[in-house]
């Protein structure tokens, strides 16, 4: 069965500061790979996805990620963090190659930025 | 705004009693799902339609159903309600099933007191 673990439950950054999440997968074979956002309140927003091609991929608000296969890691990072990035993030897997295309979501992390 | 809707936004019922989450997903999609984030178990995939077909199931529980219609919007139907049924549920729709980009809708807040 396929899995993700967000290792970093709660992580503080000083605004102007980089950012990475991380993001770790269990899949036996490529999977789709994605990052949402959750605001107080709110629901998910798509950040950025992965299906195939290059392994860096660019998302909204500045944010990028990379697929490292060898690793089956896709971590998620930003060079300089904005106070109104302060939210919760979620890394994805959803598999290509069965017909149950439901998304697993990794447990979240929760960016906390410091001005 | 993602262009899934869903309603009601909060919705607050007591146990053994029925509920009905409704979503209507973005204009071109095909598929819905259903999804239930709560603090103890996080994001769980509920259950998938793809155009009025029940296409995969998962930790749904069977006092819970669901069924798309025609127009393609979605339900949720929660019966029997137990404290531990107090979740935000989220409904997200993609194009078709291959595709696999989900857009979410802002989710239905149920708390069973």
């Amino acid at each position: 069965a396929q899995s993700v673990t967000q290792p970093d439950i709660h992580i503080t950054v000083s605004e102007g500061a980089s950012l990475e999440l991380r993001c770790n997968y269990s899949y036996g074979a490529t999977p789709y790979l994605f990052w949402y956002v959750q605001s107080p309140g709110q629901g998910l927003q798509l950040l950025l996805k992965y299906f195939s091609g290059d392994t860096l991929v660019q998302g909204i608000k500045g944010f990028e990620a990379e697929f490292k296969r060898s690793q089956s890691s896709f971590n998620l990072r930003k060079p300089s963090v904005h106070w109104s990035d302060a939210a919760e993030y979620f890394c994805a897997v959803g598999p290509m190659d069965t017909g149950r295309r439901a998304l697993t979501f990794g447990s979240g992390t929760r960016l906390q930025v410091q001005p | 705004d993602s262009g899934v809707t869903q309603t009601p936004k909060h919705l607050i019922t007591a146990t053994g009693q029925r509920v009905t989450l409704r979503c209507s997903p973005r204009s071109e999609d095909l598929s819905v799902y259903w999804y239930q984030q709560s603090l103890d178990q996080g994001l769980q995939f509920l259950i998938h339609y793809y155009n009025g077909e029940e296409r995969a199931k998962g930790n749904i529980l069977e006092r819970f159903s669901a069924q798309q219609f025609p127009d393609l919007h979605s339900e949720l139907n929660l019966s029997s309600l137990e404290l531990g049924d107090s979740a935000l549920y989220f409904c997200a729709s993609s194009v078709d099933y291959r595709t696999d980009t989900q857009y979410f809708g802002p989710g239905t807040r149920l708390t069973v007191l």
